[in-house]
């Protein structure tokens, strides 16, 4: 069983600071690697992903690779009250169906 | 515009009373999948299909059933509801054609079964 691992939260961080995200995964020839953003009752959408080990950035977002380890983080720089939101890891699974595992997701609160 | 209709975005039925959820995507996908979502559980996969007449079972599939009959469509069935299957759902497609592509979200259809 493929098991991508997040803590739930809620992480709560004041506006302006950076909020980071993080998530483990059990698969190892894992390829890809998602952050999906979704506010409550909406549906999730996909802000960042990454695939080769190190940073990858956009904008205020950060993803970080580090397939060793089997982790991968999302820092979010400048944090605002609509970045409040829960984010959702996801594993693209390896043997060729690239069928993703989500996470259970980690609530970040953004506090003005 | 590239989407996944999802309907309805609101049901709320009785126990027992079979029902259907549609789901529709207009870019020619071959991956589709059924999620619910329930407080602290994060995602979870009902059925996912990987073509026209292709489907299996992922993470939570009973009390459920699905079919594909066209690349487009892939409507959920809930033929005897009960009060465990009030949940948010949700339908996705991707190509998934290499391990970057991404999932399209339908809009959501929150259940209640009462």
């Amino acid at each position: 069983q493929k098991e991508v691992e997040q803590n739930s939260g809620p992480l709560s961080v004041p506006e302006g600071a950076i909020a980071s995200l993080n998530c483990t995964y059990s698969d190892r020839g894992s390829q890809s690697f998602f952050w999906y953003r979704q506010y409550s009752g909406k549906s999730p959408e996909l802000i960042m992903f990454i695939y080769s080990n190190g940073d990858k950035e956009d904008g205020r977002f950060t993803a970080q690779l580090n397939k060793a380890s089997q982790y991968v983080s999302l820092l979010i720089r400048d944090s605002q009250p609509s970045d409040s939101a829960t984010y959702l890891c996801a594993v693209s699974a390896s043997g060729g169906s690239y069928i993703p595992t989500f996470g259970r997701g980690t609530s970040l609160i953004v506090h003005p | 515009e590239a989407q996944v209709t999802q309907n309805p975005r609101y049901l709320i039925t009785v126990t027992g009373k079979k029902l259907t959820v549609t789901c529709s995507q207009n870019m020619n996908h071959e991956y589709m999948s059924w999620y619910r979502q329930d407080p602290g559980l994060g995602l979870r996969q009902i059925y996912y299909s990987m073509n026209v007449e292709v489907t299996d079972k992922g993470d939570v599939p009973e009390g459920y059933k699905v079919s594909r009959k066209e690349k487009r469509n892939f409507p959920l069935i809930l033929e005897s509801p009960s009060p465990n299957q009030t949940s948010l759902y949700f339908c996705a497609s991707s190509s998934l054609q290499g391990a970057n592509e991404k999932l399209f979200f339908g809009s959501g259809t929150q259940l209640s079964v009462l």
